[in-house]
């Protein structure tokens, strides 16, 4: 079963408008929340991430809105720009014994910004 | 430059070839995983290794060994593949844990695999 659900799936956004793509996830044992951006033939690169102990990260024109209670995260990109177009994957991880990171990914949402 | 890399980058075989994906970090990190991405599944954790002679299944294993002889490399091997491991691989790495803190994982630009 999908332990991190993501949506759109897809998603078309005017320059300069907001982009929106929001995660639920259903374990509660996960403590950290990245978001991947994936741009054609490369691998996903971090973006941004959270933590559950703050309710908002701002970075630039990427915030991650976080509630704790809903289990829900959600990516927003104000003033999104053509350069911006790629896949954009949430994640959520939880610590394992061997004190790693096991990332649960999200479906992904196809994001693409037009003039 | 700090980087995750893999060979082959594409790659069409048949089925039941042996085959093998290797991949490479120069960040003396301990952590290496690998995934596959599939549409409309998003990534899914294959095997993952903590160091060298330490590894361990992750959600899809079926049909995949790895192995970890040394810190930077960690081969995916494929004994006998089929149609349904088509797919797009990727590897990633990362350090151990700083004050209990997991960093991120650090990808590689992907194998993009076709089984006949």
């Amino acid at each position: 079963q999908q332990q991190v659900k993501q949506s759109p799936q897809s998603l078309i956004v005017q320059k300069g408008g907001i982009s929106i793509i929001n995660c639920a996830y259903e374990n509660t044992a996960f403590d950290y929340f990245p978001w991947y951006q994936q741009f054609p033939g490369k691998g996903p690169a971090l973006l941004i991430a959270i933590r559950p102990d703050v309710s908002e990260k701002k970075e630039g024109r990427f915030t991650i809105s976080f509630n704790k209670s809903a289990k829900q995260f959600s990516l927003h990109i104000m003033d999104s720009q053509p350069g911006d177009s790629a896949t954009y994957f949430c994640a959520a991880s939880m610590r394992t014994n061997f004190g790693n990171e096991k990332l649960t990914f999200g479906t992904g949402t196809r994001l693409t910004i037009i003039p | 430059e700090a980087q995750v890399t893999q060979n082959p980058r594409y790659l069409i075989t048949v089925t039941g070839k042996k085959l093998t994906v290797t991949c490479s970090q120069n960040m003396n990190h301990e952590y290496m995983s690998w995934y596959r991405q599939d549409p409309g599944l998003g990534l899914r954790q294959i095997y993952y290794s903590m160091n060298v002679e330490v590894t361990d299944k992750g959600d899809v294993p079926e049909g995949y060994k790895v192995s970890r002889k040394e810190k930077r490399n960690f081969p995916l091997i494929l004994e006998s593949p089929s149609p349904n491991q088509t797919s797009l691989y990727f590897c990633a790495s990362s350090p151990r844990p700083v004050g209990g803190i997991a960093d991120t994982q650090y990808f590689g630009p992907g194998t993009r695999l076709t089984v006949l």
